[in-house]
């Protein structure tokens, strides 16, 4: 039973279009990521939600718009797609924001995002 | 700004041998520092957390240091396999609110049967 499964898992399209991805974990947690990994490999952070509040948005364009329907889902939508979006956009969640115990995030799959 | 480095971006090493990643920061001493593997098309997987406050920890062959004078964390996998090839990241952990992993490049690391 997976537990943060994002989709679509590769998705190509063209300069210009909109696009969204979809990410739900049923780990129960109360916050969750999305992360932007290019191709160097750095995983960067750009936003984070809990309890469906937006906590974290880190210089990131407006075209990018996180949607949080629930605490157990965390969409991301991009307008008027450019090339340099092109990338792998992981999904993350984590028990809470504030950690004690442990602060692990728990990734999906990624989705590989493809512009042209 | 926060700067996090991976000694090197790939490492080969010997079936069997020691294999030790390493990983440097600068500025400030996070509160746990979180290592994490990541193998080709899947998402990063968690493997160890070290607090400020712990020399070392160990899992199985894994074992982490943290030494935040020299701010600086290693990382063994000790009587290495070929299953242990994989991209391995650390990253920064401020147990802050509003403060996000900060992730390393990571190092992939090759081991030869």
């Amino acid at each position: 039973d997976t537990a943060v499964s994002q989709t679509p898992k590769y998705l190509v399209t063209q300069m210009g279009n909109d696009k969204s991805i979809k990410c739900e974990q049923n780990l129960g947690h109360d916050t969750m990521y999305w992360y932007k990994q290019d191709s160097k490999k750095f995983l960067k952070i750009m936003f984070s939600y809990n309890n469906k509040e937006l906590i974290i948005n880190e210089t990131v364009p407006n075209r990018f718009s996180p949607k949080s329907p629930d605490k157990a889902h965390l969409n991301l939508h991009i307008n008027s797609l450019e090339l340099g979006d092109s990338a792998v956009y992981f999904c993350a969640s984590s028990q809470t924001l504030r950690v004690v115990n442990t602060g692990e995030l728990f990734f999906g799959e990624g989705s590989r995002l493809t512009v042209l | 700004s926060q700067k996090i480095e991976q000694n090197s971006e790939a490492l080969n090493i010997q079936e069997g041998k020691t294999a030790t990643l390493t990983c440097n920061y600068t500025n400030y001493s996070p509160a746990y520092l979180q290592w994490y593997r990541q193998d080709p098309g899947r998402g990063p997987v968690f493997l160890l957390l070290i607090r400020e406050n712990e020399k070392e920890k160990r899992k199985e062959r894994l074992k982490v240091t943290f030494d935040t004078t020299l701010k600086q964390s290693l990382f063994h996998i000790t009587a290495s396999q070929p299953a242990d090839s994989a991209t391995y990241l650390c990253a920064l952990d401020f147990n802050s609110g509003n403060t996000p992993l900060v992730f390393g490049k990571g190092t992939r690391l090759s081991v030869i049967a």
